[in-house]
């Protein structure tokens, strides 16, 4: 059974860093392109970052380069989003995603809540 | 970025209706193009890839199809079930936009 879990989500203050991570079971983690895509309270879904399979590619949207940065250690299948210099526009609950022939496998989400 | 235009922004329908949903991509993307389906407090649900392909496991009452830049998403049927919003994402190339999203209800 495929598995994505999302952790490390929580309540931060304007300024302050939180690491997400996703730990994958089920398929090949190693050989798949993977992604953070995001969705602001009561918005639409966002792609916030992705990095192919090989870390050949890496993405970032306009507006989290220099803050965020996507790891991937394939060893443990897992998958983080470090978040620094957070703003209160970060808010938003914060998918992994497999990217595949479109974004195929999904976990439930981590909420992210900046605010002082 | 490539915009992706969806609509309508809200639909409602009765049970056994066909129901269309359009994507407008602002450019050319081949047939990169994705449909998901989000139920509230879920994850989105791929429905559709490459325009056109059911995701296994989809009931075959959803359809994609594509005619240039336009792509659709037709339920053949409607189901309760099928209560959620919908969003279309380009795949073409970085960043993979997504539509803004129809949120789909029974009359």
């Amino acid at each position: 059974e495929v598995q994505l879990v999302e952790s490390g989500g929580g309540l931060v203050k304007p300024g302050g860093s939180l690491r997400l991570s996703c730990s994958a079971s089920g398929f090949n983690f190693a050989a798949s392109s993977m992604s953070w895509v995001r969705q602001a309270p009561g918005k639409g879904l966002e792609l916030v970052s992705s990095m192919t399979y090989a870390t050949s590619h890496i993405f970032h949207a306009d507006s989290v380069i220099g803050r965020f940065t996507i790891s991937r250690d394939n060893a443990k299948n897992s998958l983080y989003l470090q978040m620094d210099s957070l703003r209160a526009e970060d808010t938003a609950v914060y998918f992994c995603a497999r990217s595949a022939a479109g974004y195929d496998y999904w976990g439930q989400g981590t909420v992210v809540t900046v605010s002082s | 970025d490539i915009q992706m235009t969806q609509s309508p922004s809200t639909l409602s329908a009765f049970v056994g209706d066909k129901v269309t949903i359009t994507c407008r991509a602002g450019q050319g993307i081949s047939s990169w193009l994705a449909w998901y389906q989000q139920k509230p407090g879920r994850a989105p649900k791929l429905l559709i890839y490459k325009a056109s392909s059911l995701e296994s496991g989809v009931p075959s009452r959803f359809s994609g199809s594509a005619s240039g830049t336009e792509f659709t998403l037709t339920i053949s049927s409607l189901q309760p079930d099928d209560v959620a919003t919908y969003y279309c994402q380009q795949y073409n190339s970085y960043p993979h936009t997504f539509g803004q999203g129809t949120k789909l209800e029974i009359k």
